[in-house]
């Protein structure tokens, strides 16, 4: 069965403050894999999309790293801000004609001054 | 960068009414489109594929006669939640592939629904 989880469920931190994001999968055929960033209300907005062969890519402060042979990724987040708090979903796709996303359930990420 | 837009941003409406909601790309085409629900602190999950110019693939447990789903163009597609009731209260986004880039997916700003 074609999976994403994420960990941890929830996060509290303090400005300024780094923290990094788990996602672990298990989709066959694997595609590509996808960071989102979702504020409350809105739709989610991409901030990495690395396919097999990248180990890592970065959006500003945001770093995704790759490993495919344990099938797993993060997020790193450096010097984080405000806005940072929202959720982050970690989506991979399972390629094929239907290009299917399949999602994780998210992390929820509080930046406190 | 690529947009898709969705149409009402939020809806109120009575149970037993119908409500439709548009996503839209803005510069882009799209032969496919996706329709996802979202309830309270879970994750997107897909209801269905929408096609241009042939029927939609629904998810299993979506109710196709219930969600209807219409790609007219290359840039609209529409959900038409019929005969609302509470319990399909939800926020609802639709996401897009372009054409020229089918790896890469944009996300609407969603809708919400409520029902009352």
């Amino acid at each position: 069965k074609n999976q994403v989880e994420q960990s941890p469920q929830s996060l509290i931190i303090l400005e300024g403050k780094n923290c990094t994001l788990q996602c672990n999968y298990t989709v066959s055929p694997f595609s590509n894999l996808r960071w989102y960033k979702q504020d409350t209300g809105r739709g989610p907005v991409s901030l990495t999309i690395m396919t097999f062969s990248e180990n890592t890519k970065s959006n500003g402060r945001y770093t995704a790293t790759l490993d495919a042979d344990t099938k797993q990724s993060s997020l790193h987040i450096t010097a984080s801000q405000l806005s940072d708090s929202a959720s982050y979903i970690c989506v991979v796709s399972a390629g094929g004609a239907t290009n299917k996303l399949i999602f994780g359930t998210g992390t929820l990420l509080a930046v406190q001054p | 960068g690529a947009v898709v837009s969705q149409h009402p941003s939020w809806v109120i409406c009575k149970s037993g009414t119908s409500v439709k909601i548009e996503c839209r790309s803005l510069d882009f085409q799209a032969t496919t489109m996706f329709w996802y629900r979202q309830f309270p602190k879970q994750s997107l999950m897909l209801m269905a594929t929408s096609n241009e110019g042939s029927k939609a693939t629904y998810e299993q447990g979506v109710e196709k006669d219930k969600f209807l789903i219409n790609h007219a163009s290359l840039t609209l597609s529409t959900l038409t939640v019929t005969s609302a009731h509470p319990e399909d209260s939800s926020f609802y986004i639709c996401s897009a592939p372009p054409e020229i880039a089918y790896n890469e997916q944009f996300f609407g700003p969603g809708t919400r629904l409520t029902v009352l």
